[in-house]
């Protein structure tokens, strides 16, 4: 079956900390996944993608997502935390047939 | 850049009566798609086309139907509200018809439903 996984549904983080949001996925055939981000009151819109080459992809506001195969992850790090990265993120995984499947979110509230 | 325009940002509807959620998209994309959005669950596809008056079932069809009757053009419809229906209906669109590393989803603001 194909699946996304979030670890965290809320996560609460003072600025400058560190951050690692939890993604794992079930899927049997070509990976391709996405950390989408949506902002208090906007739309949601991608942070980063990977679709094959180097397992360690940078998004946007200095954003990354690492994929290993061997443990069916692509968690999203961002080394300090701003008062502006307070949003939900999703992980998401594209499969055959166009489909985008979706993890159910993690709410992240970084304290200034 | 791409927009996806959803007709409502907020609708309020009663039990039973037939519902019209609208979206349109000005890039020429092949693809779209109905998400809904509700909290601890993420976003949930309810249907998406891959062409004009093309359509395909995804996890959580029932209760829905849709319309592309235009490109640009992907109607969500309720047949018969229930207030399980009560949701944020977010649209998306994507450009390839095929299969490339260009493929990500844009979406609409959403539209906030509330079944009384």
């Amino acid at each position: 079956a194909q699946s996304v996984s979030q670890h965290n549904h809320h996560v609460i983080l003072s600025e400058a900390a560190s951050l690692e949001l939890g993604c794992n996925y079930s899927y049997g055939g070509t990976v391709n996944l996405f950390w989408y981000v949506q902002y208090p009151g906007q739309h949601l819109q991608l942070l980063l993608k990977y679709f094959s080459g180097d397992p360690l992809v940078k998004g946007i506001k200095g954003f990354e997502a690492e994929f290993i195969k061997s443990k069916f992850s692509f968690n999203l790090r961002k080394p300090s935390v701003q008062w502006s990265d307070t949003a939900e993120y999703f992980c998401a995984l594209l499969t055959g047939g166009f489909k985008t499947i979706f993890g159910a979110g993690t709410r992240l509230f970084v304290k200034a | 850049d791409v927009k996806v325009t959803q007709s409502s940002r907020y609708l309020v509807k009663r039990t039973g009566e037939k519902v019209f959620l609208e979206c349109v998209q000005d890039m020429d994309h092949e693809n779209m798609f109905w998400y809904r959005q509700d909290p601890g669950l993420g976003l949930r596809l309810i249907y998406f086309s891959y062409d004009v008056k093309m359509k395909e079932k995804g996890d959580i069809p029932e209760g829905y139907s849709v319309s592309r009757e235009k490109k640009e053009r992907f109607s969500l419809i309720l047949e018969s509200a229930s207030t399980n229906q009560t949701s944020m209906y977010l649209c998306a669109s994507s450009l390839a018809g095929e299969w490339t590393t260009n493929e990500k989803l844009f979406f609409g603001s959403g539209t906030q439903l509330s079944v009384l």
